[in-house]
């Protein structure tokens, strides 16, 4: 089955303590990407990636990290949280760049 | 900076009615795409239209992608409740901005039976 798999599902942390989302994909896709979702601001994308090695800024990519070491993963780093980036996170993938085609259930990050 | 304005934001409508959903930009995109999302859960993509001009039809749901890709409209025939949820439109950018996408801002659809 095709699918996005996303780790964790909910965190709750604090400030400036380090944290990764996972994000894994099992159809050999090579466009990855990451969103956040915000009421009143929708969906914007943070970081995309082409290809392995191969990764770009978003619309607001200000405090997080990314990379793709291998096809299947595309990890999303934030070094020191803060209380504003508390959102709803989404990893996608798709065969085709800029087509998001799949996307995972997302990760709920609360940031205190 | 692109954007992309989608109206209404939202419709709350009677099983049976017809609608559509506009989604709006100054900007030209190589691609746009149409996704459906439900509380709780990632978009799942209902279409990709690529050429100006272009129309899609999923069964009672038919895109248009406009002459100029500046703009998209979905129209819902006869919706029933099982409609009900977020539609969202993205543009992927042009040229050196492929690959970045731009979200609207979603429509939220209310089918009552």
């Amino acid at each position: 089955e095709a699918q996005v798999t996303q780790n964790p599902r909910y965190l709750i942390t604090v400030t400036g303590k380090k944290l990764t989302v996972t994000c894994s994909q099992n159809m050999n896709h090579e466009y990855m990407s990451w969103y956040r979702q915000d009421p009143g601001l929708g969906l914007r994308q943070i970081y995309y990636s082409m290809n392995v090695e191969v990764t770009d800024k978003g619309d607001v990519p200000e405090g997080y990290k990314v990379s793709r070491k291998e096809k299947r993963n595309f990890p999303l780093i934030l070094e020191s949280p803060s209380p504003n980036q508390t959102s709803l996170y989404f990893c996608a993938s798709s065969r085709d760049r800029g087509r998001p085609q799949h996307f995972g259930d997302g990760t709920r990050l609360s940031i205190l | 900076t692109q954007l992309l304005e989608q109206s209404p934001q939202f419709l709350s409508i009677q099983e049976g009615e017809n609608l559509t959903v506009y989604c709006n930009s100054s900007s030209v995109f190589s691609s746009l795409q149409w996704y459906r999302q439900e509380p709780g859960e990632g978009p799942v993509l209902l279409v990709t239209v690529v050429t100006g001009g272009e129309v899609k039809k999923l069964k009672r749901l038919t895109f248009q992608f406009g002459d100029a890709r500046k703009d998209s409209s979905l129209h819902i025939t006869a919706a029933q409740p099982g409609d009900t949820g977020l539609y969202l439109c993205a543009g992927e950018g042009y040229g050196g901005s492929q690959g970045n996408l731009i979200f609207g801002k979603g429509t939220k659809l209310s089918v009552k039976p």
